[in-house]
């Protein structure tokens, strides 16, 4: 099983420029999200989509953009790329269903902007 | 609004020795609280969890924690580490009165666990 795959993971940007992070789960999840974890910030929700075509903003959104296509992709947009963006990001996943509080996790993607 | 103080944020351990890790919690209302661990360069994943009963709580690879209301804590331990608990570790808080869907969750800023050989 695939579980939640993100790609890339590394990547270097220059200030402005643009890229996408990806994040797919093989797994039907209604839900997902991304997360971004600094050094002594602990995780911080950047936006999180509770199905296709539904997305909606969490903590730290501003300077993303999300959108949620397919059940199975959400990808994270950087339009203008700011050194306070340098930080390690994780796509995260569930069922609508499950109550239980069990997020499944990406490996990260870490980005550095220069 | 709920919010998670996870009260030390590196904690170094002899192998075999007994750890503690703190968490406390803020919430006007009941919660559900978790414990992740993140080893290096993964993804967190799930230790264990409180969601009602027993206010001891076990979970993988030889952790437990106590829910303590009164005291509003879900403190972490493992009687004897091993080289291979070196991890980080997040408290996560959610309000269990949130829909199913869209329920978030709040994590803490994380304590790393170092076990010295």
């Amino acid at each position: 099983n695939a579980g939640v795959t993100q790609t890339p993971k590394f990547q270097v940007l220059k200030t402005g420029q643009s890229m996408t992070l990806q994040c797919a789960q093989d797994m039907n999840h209604e839900y997902m999200s991304w997360y971004r974890q600094d050094p002594g910030m602990g995780l911080r929700l950047i936006h999180y989509s509770v199905g296709a075509g539904i997305t909606d903003q969490g903590e730290v959104p501003n300077g993303y953009n999300v959108s949620r296509s397919t059940t199975e992709d959400f990808p994270l947009r950087l339009l203008s790329a700011a050194p306070s963006q340098t930080s390690v990001y994780f796509c995260a996943s569930r069922p609508s269903s499950l109550n239980t509080g069990e997020l499944f996790f990406g490996e990260g993607s870490r980005l550095t902007v220069l | 609004a709920q919010s998670v103080t996870q009260l030390d944020s590196q904690v170094p351990v002899f192998e075999e020795a007994p750890v503690e890790l703190r968490c406390n919690y803020s919430s006007s209302v009941s919660v559900y609280l978790f414990w992740y661990v993140q080893y290096p360069n993964q993804g967190l994943q799930l230790l264990l969890k409180y969601l009602s009963g027993s206010t001891l709580v076990k979970g993988i690879n030889g952790f437990e924690a106590e829910f303590n209301k009164s005291q509003t804590s879900f403190h972490l331990r493992k009687p004897s580490v091993h080289i291979s608990d070196t991890a980080e570790y997040f408290c996560a808080v959610r309000n269990p009165y949130s829909g199913a869907g869209s329920y978030q969750l709040t994590f803490g800023k994380g304590t790393k666990l170092s076990v010295i050989p």
